[in-house]
């Protein structure tokens, strides 16, 4: 039973340019949620999404936005990217309160 | 504004000594997990715990919810270097008809040889 998969696991991208972060959760979980993680800190929510909805979003600007399709996989995309927002992008699955699951993550470098 | 308080927010200790690590808030979870983290991956989930005052052993690790279920704690007997890393906690509340988790601040453990 596969988890949570994340694509691309390493990015490199110049400021000023747009990114897409893709997730395919584990099998049988319908919420998809992604997480900024900047190094020896927590993860920070961005946002949730269910049944193709945003339902939850985090302190992020307008510039962080996501997809979810109808096989739950999910999309995260970052326009204008600072230098800021170099950082390990997680994306975690969930399915009521049982918990998440999380991806290996991306790790988005921005030079 | 929903938090999930952790402490300590580091630990450094010798192997074989024991630990615990706290999670409190003043909201209620309809369950709550534990995961643990190492540099460049993502959480792997430990543990959930839906019921209050709910207890459950992994090998050296013990988890227990509070009575409330607004709090919980993580003990680790005998630690070993193996354990270190950062130990996260979450909270679940229902929300929009899914659950949104919020996270614990972290605690950041190093386990000494």
């Amino acid at each position: 039973d596969a988890g949570v998969t994340q694509s691309p696991t390493h990015l490199i991208k110049t400021r000023g340019q747009q990114v897409t972060l893709r997730c395919s959760p584990k099998s049988g979980h319908d919420t998809v949620s992604w997480y900024q993680q900047a190094l020896g800190q927590g993860p920070q929510f961005i946002f949730q999404y269910y049944e193709e909805e945003e339902r939850q979003r985090g302190n992020f600007p307008d510039r962080f936005s996501g997809h979810q399709f109808p096989n739950y996989s999910s999309e995260l995309n970052v326009n204008a990217l600072l230098l800021g927002d170099s950082a390990l992008y997680l994306c975690a699955s969930s399915l009521a309160v049982l918990g998440y699951t999380f991806g290996s993550g991306t790790r988005l470098t921005v030079v | 504004t929903q938090l999930l308080e952790q402490s300590p927010q580091f630990l450094s200790i010798q192997e074989g000594e024991n630990l615990t690590v706290y999670c409190n808030s003043s909201s209620v979870f309809s369950s709550l997990q534990w995961y643990r983290q190492e540099p460049g991956e993502g959480p792997v989930l430990l543990v959930t715990v839906v019921t209050g005052g709910e207890v459950k052993k992994l090998k050296r690790l013990t988890f227990q919810f509070g009575d409330a279920r607004k709090d919980s704690s993580l003990h680790i007997t005998a630690a070993q270097p193996g354990d270190t890393g950062l130990y996260l906690c979450a909270g679940a509340l229902p929300t929009s008809g899914t659950y949104k988790y919020i996270f614990g601040t972290g605690t950041r453990l190093k386990v000494l040889a």
